[in-house]
């Protein structure tokens, strides 16, 4: 079993759709939790940090952590077609990353 | 900002050639990481660095190595090119003193024929 899975999608949605972006690990000592935005070809960059369990939420964007399930979200309100990118998951261990694969999200005008 | 340098952002290479990626961080950070990433994969662990002249192995270091002999820059080297290597590099840094948030490069596409 992967440390991390995520369904790499791609999902396509219009302008203005609520957008759910799910990850499930398998590790129930991790604690420190991310989401990467990669636009093609860039180098991914942090939007948001987690630590624990509960929401946080900028602007547009809420993360959420269920360490029960084991589950974390990204939540995109009122998407934008610059919302348009790859989103990663990634959790922290000991100073190094793991990955989630990736989901592709298109967001059409 | 902090501010992760690839120099070379796109390659072609020969079966067999030895290839430099170069990677420099403008932040003082302790971390560095080099990443590849490929379709269907996601990013994997190649190597890591937490200080100078020291290297740890990632998840997938077969067919590199890496150099740091200074804070700031961190080499992947690729002894032998294989067509199998052709993909997106990434490097990466970090430090306790932010956190731990790592900060990536823009990447390095490199294909080998």
């Amino acid at each position: 079993q992967k440390e991390v899975e995520q369904d790499p999608g791609p999902l396509s949605v219009p302008e203005g759709a609520i957008v759910s972006l799910n990850c499930t690990y398998s590790n129930s000592a991790f604690q420190y939790f991310m989401w990467y935005r990669q636009y093609s070809r860039k180098g991914p960059e942090l939007l948001m940090y987690t630590y624990s369990s509960g929401n946080k939420e900028d602007g547009r964007f809420t993360a959420q952590v269920d360490k029960s399930s084991k589950y974390i979200s990204l939540f995109i309100r009122d998407s934008q077609p610059s919302d348009s990118a790859t989103y990663l998951c990634a959790i922290r261990n000991t100073g190094k990353l793991i990955f989630g694969q990736g989901t592709t999200l298109q967001v059409k005008p | 900002d902090v501010k992760v340098t690839q120099s070379s952002r796109y390659l072609v290479k020969r079966t067999g050639e030895k290839v430099f990626l170069e990677c420099v961080q403008d932040m003082d950070h302790e971390n560095m990481f080099w990443y590849r990433q490929d379709p269907g994969l996601g990013l994997r662990l190649i190597y890591f660095s937490y200080d100078v002249k020291m290297k740890e192995k990632g998840d997938i270091p077969e067919g590199y190595s890496v150099s740091r002999e200074k804070k700031e820059r961190f080499s992947l080297i690729l002894e032998s090119a294989s067509t199998n290597q052709t993909s997106m590099y990434l490097c990466a840094s970090s430090s306790p003193d932010s956190g731990n948030t790592i900060y990536f490069g823009e990447g390095s596409w490199l294909t080998v024929v």
